[in-house]
């Protein structure tokens, strides 16, 4: 079964600053990969998704980037943080061949002060 | 209208109550609905999986109601263990991309 690993659990960071968070995956191959945000107490918003190495494509204008370099790694990166970048980041992946749903990594808190 | 909504709650209720939400969505061509866990703080977890009237798995049933675009969660013999926010699910643009609404919170008391 699938596995979806995400670090750093939890980041605070300053504004200007970079970031990359990075997701792996265990236990499939070519998955289909997504980036949230939940910011508090709010709903899960959709920022990426990526169906292969190098194929990105991003559902909402922001100051984010990701990348996929390779099967089984999504990555998600800022050259210079906003305040309004905090929030909850979670990884996702399809749980099973044949079916919608998702499993989560553990997530990556983020503050930015 | 939202994608995908429902009531944020909370919702209240004993031990051993029985509590249904109810989660609406904007594309009826959606053939698949989902209903997701999380508790505070950490990642969502799935529940239960709707692809065609409902779905049930212990004190667990899931509905779906096409005519009116919405599908139900009802909980059973509600446990403390239970309380948490449910969020529903619905597949939107392609690529199995999901959408998902903002939550339902669900307080279980003694």
């Amino acid at each position: 079964s699938q596995t979806i690993h995400q670090w750093p659990a939890t980041l605070v960071q300053p504004v200007g600053s970079p970031l990359s968070l990075e997701c792996t995956v265990e236990g499939t191959s070519n998955p289909n990969l997504y980036w949230y945000r939940q910011a508090a107490g709010r709903g899960l918003q959709l920022l990426f998704y990526s169906v292969g190495i190098g194929q990105i494509s991003s559902e909402v204008p922001q100051n984010l980037s990701a990348s996929r370099p390779q099967d089984r790694q999504f990555i998600l990166s800022s050259k210079k943080l906003l305040l309004s970048d905090s929030g909850f980041y979670l990884c996702g992946g399809m749980k099973d061949s044949g079916s919608y749903g998702y499993t989560f990594g553990s997530g990556t808190r983020l503050t930015v002060v | 209208r939202k994608e995908v909504e429902q009531d944020p709650g909370p919702f209240n209720v004993p031990e051993g109550a029985t509590v249904a939400f109810n989660c609406t969505y904007s594309n009826s061509a959606s053939q698949s609905f989902f209903w997701y866990r999380q508790d505070c703080r950490k990642e969502p977890k799935l529940l239960m999986s709707v692809y065609s009237s409902g779905n049930e798995d212990g004190r667990f049933t899931a509905q779906l109601n096409r005519a009116s675009q919405y599908i139900s969660l009802l909980i059973r013999d509600s446990k403390l263990s239970d309380s948490a926010t449910y969020l529903c699910a619905v597949p939107s643009g392609g690529y199995n991309k999901l959408i998902f609404g903002a939550g339902t919170r669900l307080a279980v008391h003694p």
